[in-house]
């Protein structure tokens, strides 16, 4: 199956400042790429995706980066304020196989 | 548009014990999944139902799991009995299509079961 890793696992920034979290997944078939935000006592909420064809996408102060090469994607948050304070998890998919395969997460700590 | 209804939002029983959770997905939405998300780790899919069929159940513990989805609409989740290690949140999300160029999974809030 579809072996995915997140990097970092705990990212802690500074108010204002950026934060990237990186995505490694196996599955060269692996042709959409999303990211999904955690919140406490909360389910998964899709912030951003991207699909195989594409190799970067932006909405305001989040973009998602996509090396289809090296596998991997990258989830970029600028300006960071303390509600970006949560889970993020990336979760690659082979649309064709149905299946879609979480990281185990990143938390990550926006200090004010 | 309401979200992915679940319920109940906490359960805790003791091991050996049965419990059942019940999820309604979003309107039309045909695909509907079950995930085990222990703390600190990412959901794990336990299955997968296409309208009322099963996609895919290959992590399913089917001697104590069990999973079904009448009517094509909302789906309850069983385990019986239960183990320590099943303690987790378990999550219910839905999508509106399986194929294509997307397949954007709408969660519900979870139900969190400790068992005793």
């Amino acid at each position: 199956g579809e072996n995915v890793e997140q990097h970092p696992s705990t990212l802690s920034v500074q108010e204002g400042d950026s934060a990237v979290i990186k995505c490694t997944y196996s599955d060269s078939a692996s042709n959409y790429f999303p990211w999904y935000k955690q919140e406490l006592g909360k389910g998964p909420q899709l912030i951003i995706d991207i699909r195989s064809n594409v190799g970067e996408k932006k909405d305001q102060r989040i973009a998602v980066t996509l090396n289809k090469t090296a596998k991997h994607f990258s989830l970029h948050i600028t300006e960071t304020q303390p509600e970006d304070s949560a889970v993020y998890f990336c979760a690659p998919k082979n649309t064709n196989a149905g299946k879609s395969t979480f990281g185990d997460g990143t938390t990550l700590t926006v200090k004010p | 548009e309401a979200g992915v209804a679940q319920s109940p939002r906490y359960k805790i029983i003791e091991k050996r014990q049965s419990v059942a959770f019940w999820c309604n997905p979003i309107s039309g939405h045909a695909t509907l999944y079950w995930y085990q998300q222990i703390l600190g780790q990412g959901p794990k899919l336990l299955i997968q139902f296409q309208n009322n069929g099963v996609v895919d159940d290959s992590q399913l513990p089917k001697d104590r799991f069990s999973a079904e989805r009448l009517k094509g609409v909302d789906s309850t989740l069983k385990i019986q009995p239960a183990k320590l290690e099943d303690s987790a949140v378990y999550l219910c999300a839905s999508s509106p299509r399986t194929s294509g160029n997307t397949d954007t999974q709408y969660f519900g809030p979870g139900t969190r079961l400790t068992v005793l």
